[in-house]
């Protein structure tokens, strides 16, 4: 069965400080792999996408960047940490295919003091 | 583009009454419509989908929902709440046509009253 990690769960980081999140999925090959933001009472937000090794799309302009080094492994970066980046840190995969849910892993907490 | 409206941030339902859980979507094409379940700190779980086919979808834990295209709405019930489904839950949308994003909507907390 398919599973997905990430890490570390929780992470507290001073503003300006660098920031490297990993995902990973085992179980499936060739997954689409999503980063999402959820900040309290505003839903989730859709940061990065990507359908597959080196292939990034970027939603919303920040200083956040996103890698896929290899086929089930998604990183979310930042050079310098924001007090506006806390929040919970979600990613997904899904199957190819419009039809795939997505599935998500337990989130990472980050907040920047 | 798609969109889609949770009416009512918070619901508040006494334990074995009905849970009803308003989504509306607006879609230029036939969707692809979800509901999940998220419990606090943790990710989120997929409790239904619709694709195509039968309109009333069941899901895990006891709920459904049904696809009503002449109200662009999918509402998520179930007959008897429980002290478990407490928890925030979120209706998503996801264009046909192999399209890769999806939409979510911005959850409703339901707390269920003993």
């Amino acid at each position: 069965s398919q599973t997905i990690h990430q890490w570390p769960a929780t992470l507290v980081q001073p503003v300006g400080s660098p920031l490297s999140l990993e995902c990973t999925v085992e179980g499936t090959s060739n997954p689409n792999l999503y980063w999402y933001r959820q900040a309290a009472g505003r839903g989730l937000q859709l940061l990065f996408y990507s359908v597959g090794i080196g292939q990034i799309s970027s939603e919303v302009p920040q200083n956040l960047s996103a890698s896929r080094p290899q086929d089930r492994q998604f990183i979310l970066s930042s050079k310098k940490l924001l007090l506006s980046d806390s929040g919970f840190y979600l990613c997904a995969w899904s199957l190819m295919g419009a039809t795939y849910e997505q599935y998500f892993g337990p989130g990472t907490r980050l907040t920047v003091t | 583009a798609q969109s889609v409206t949770q009416l009512g941030s918070h619901v508040s339902v006494s334990e074995g009454a009905l849970v009803l859980l308003r989504c509306n979507y607006s879609s230029s094409v036939p969707p692809y419509l979800f509901w999940y379940v998220q419990y606090p700190n943790q990710g989120l779980q997929l409790l239904l989908k619709y694709t195509t086919g039968a309109t009333l979808v069941k899901g895990i834990n006891g709920f459904e929902a049904e696809f009503k295209k002449s109200e662009t709405s999918f509402h998520l019930t179930k007959p008897s709440a429980h002290m478990s489904d407490a928890a925030e839950y979120f209706c998503a949308v996801r264009l046909s046509g192999g399209y890769q994003k999806v939409t979510f909507g911005t959850g409703t907390k339901l707390q269920v009253i003993p």
